[in-house]
């Protein structure tokens, strides 16, 4: 059965604290790697998609990085509006949705 | 700005009375998607549209169907809402099922 597994589940960090949000996925014929931001009471917003094990692709203070097992959101220096939930999906038909990584980021 | 647009964001509805929420796109994709997402839950597909070709996951409850009366718009029809159906109903869409774009999410409160 296909699954995306995000971990933690929750994460704190102080503004200019770097760190990672990781994405364990078991997904037949990955036909694509997506990372979502949603902040509360909205809809999710497309960050980035990842295709092949090795690319990479970076937005401001985020990389997305990816391996044939995992993904990887990487947060350099990161500001309080950086604060949202996270969401990894990974795609063979439909997308399967993780849980979310719901990050706090305090000033 | 391109978008996808989700009305009403908020919905108040009484256990029973059907309730339909829409969406419509301005990015000409061909591909339209319904989800229901829970609080502290991942988003569940619930159905999609490929052009005019309709396709209901198997989990689906047959309590929820859906219109897409034409390319820009899609419709969420939930003809009896029971509690448990209260949620955020978020729509997609996308190219040809490659990265999809979400609205804003319409919040349904069943009372």
């Amino acid at each position: 059965e296909d699954q995306v597994t995000q971990s933690p589940e929750a994460l704190r960090l102080q503004e200019g604290e770097s760190s990672s949000l990781n994405c364990s996925y078991t997904v037949s014929g990955l036909r694509g790697l997506f990372w979502y931001r949603q902040d509360p009471g909205k809809g999710p917003e497309f960050l980035f998609t990842l295709y092949s094990a090795g690319e990479e692709k970076e937005k401001e203070r985020l990389k997305a990085t990816l391996t044939k097992k995992e993904s990887f959101l990487h947060i350099t220096a990161p500001k309080p509006e950086d604060s949202a939930t996270y969401l990894c999906a990974g795609r063979s038909g439909k997308l399967i949705f993780g849980q979310g990584t719901t990050l706090q980021v305090k000033p | 700005d391109a978008m996808v647009i989700q009305n009403p964001r908020y919905q108040v509805t009484q256990f029973g009375k059907p309730v339909t929420l829409s969406c419509s796109q301005t990015l000409n994709h061909n591909v339209m998607y319904w989800y229901q997402q829970k609080s502290s839950q991942a988003p569940k597909l619930l159905f999609h549209y490929y052009d005019k070709d309709f396709n209901n996951e198997a989990d689906t409850p047959d309590n929820f169907q859906s219109r897409r009366p034409n390319t820009s718009f899609c419709f969420l029809d939930i003809r009896s809402p029971g509690l448990g159906d209260a949620a955020m109903y978020l729509c997609a869409t996308s190219r040809d099922d490659q990265t999809q774009y979400f609205g804003p999410g319409t919040r349904l409160l069943v009372l």
